[in-house]
């Protein structure tokens, strides 16, 4: 069953914790990326992917680090620097090769981070 | 960096009432591309579209991308229940080098449909 996997579904942050949301893909896409929602809001990308071993600031990077050490992979951390980490994250994947597949995005299902 | 504006914000029909949402940019579009997201779910593509003048239709869908290649539409006929979502546009600059996937989201239309 191909797709994309975000773990956990939910997940809540302590003032000063950093913590780290999962997205991992079997669609053997080289892109990668990591959005934000916030209610009212579009999808603001914070990272993303292009290679293994290689990735590159969005437009709302700062408090976020990521790393791209495998291609099936593409973890998040949301750091204690992120004032206002609530939001809904998605995690996306496409295809670098194909002239009418590429460039195509597939979400996962999103994780739901809050702060306690 | 690539700007995207999406309108209506928010839109209410009732069962059976046509509904459209525009997407306009101030730059010259390599294509673009529609998305759904469900309530609760996350978005889902639906089309995308590379030429100037270009209409795709699905089912009571029909996509438009200007002749300008600078703003693009879509237009459900006879909504139903199950249209509603928030429907996303998403663009890449004709500029955009050929290696650069990354893509700009419009802030999406809230589609409600009142049974």
């Amino acid at each position: 069953d191909g797709g994309i996997t975000q773990s956990p579904k939910y997940l809540f942050r302590k003032e000063g914790q950093n913590v780290t949301l999962s997205c991992e893909q079997n669609l053997n896409h080289d892109a990668m990326y990591w959005y934000r929602q916030d209610p009212g809001q579009g999808l603001r990308l914070i990272y993303y992917s292009q290679i293994v071993n290689d990735f590159q600031k969005g437009d709302i990077a700062e408090g976020y680090s990521v790393s791209r050490e495998k291609k099936e992979s593409f973890p998040l951390t949301v750091t204690s620097a992120q004032k206002n980490p609530t939001a809904f994250y998605l995690c996306a994947s496409s295809s670098t090769s194909g002239s009418v597949t590429k460039n195509i995005q597939y979400f996962g299902a999103g994780t739901r981070l809050s702060v306690l | 960096g690539q700007q995207v504006m999406q309108i209506p914000q928010y839109q209410h029909v009732q069962e059976g009432e046509d509904f459209t949402t525009y997407c306009n940019s101030s730059t010259t579009l390599s294509n673009i591309q529609w998305y759904k997201q469900r309530p609760g779910g996350h978005p889902v593509f639906l089309i995308q579209l590379v030429k100037s003048g270009e209409v795709k239709k699905q089912k009571r869908l029909t996509f438009q991308f200007g002749e300008a290649k600078k703003n693009s539409s879509l237009h459900i006929t006879a909504t139903q229940t199950t249209d509603v979502g928030t429907y996303f546009c998403a663009v890449r600059a004709a500029y955009s080098g050929a290696g650069s996937y990354q893509l700009t989201f419009g802030k999406g239309t809230k589609l409600s449909v009142i049974p």
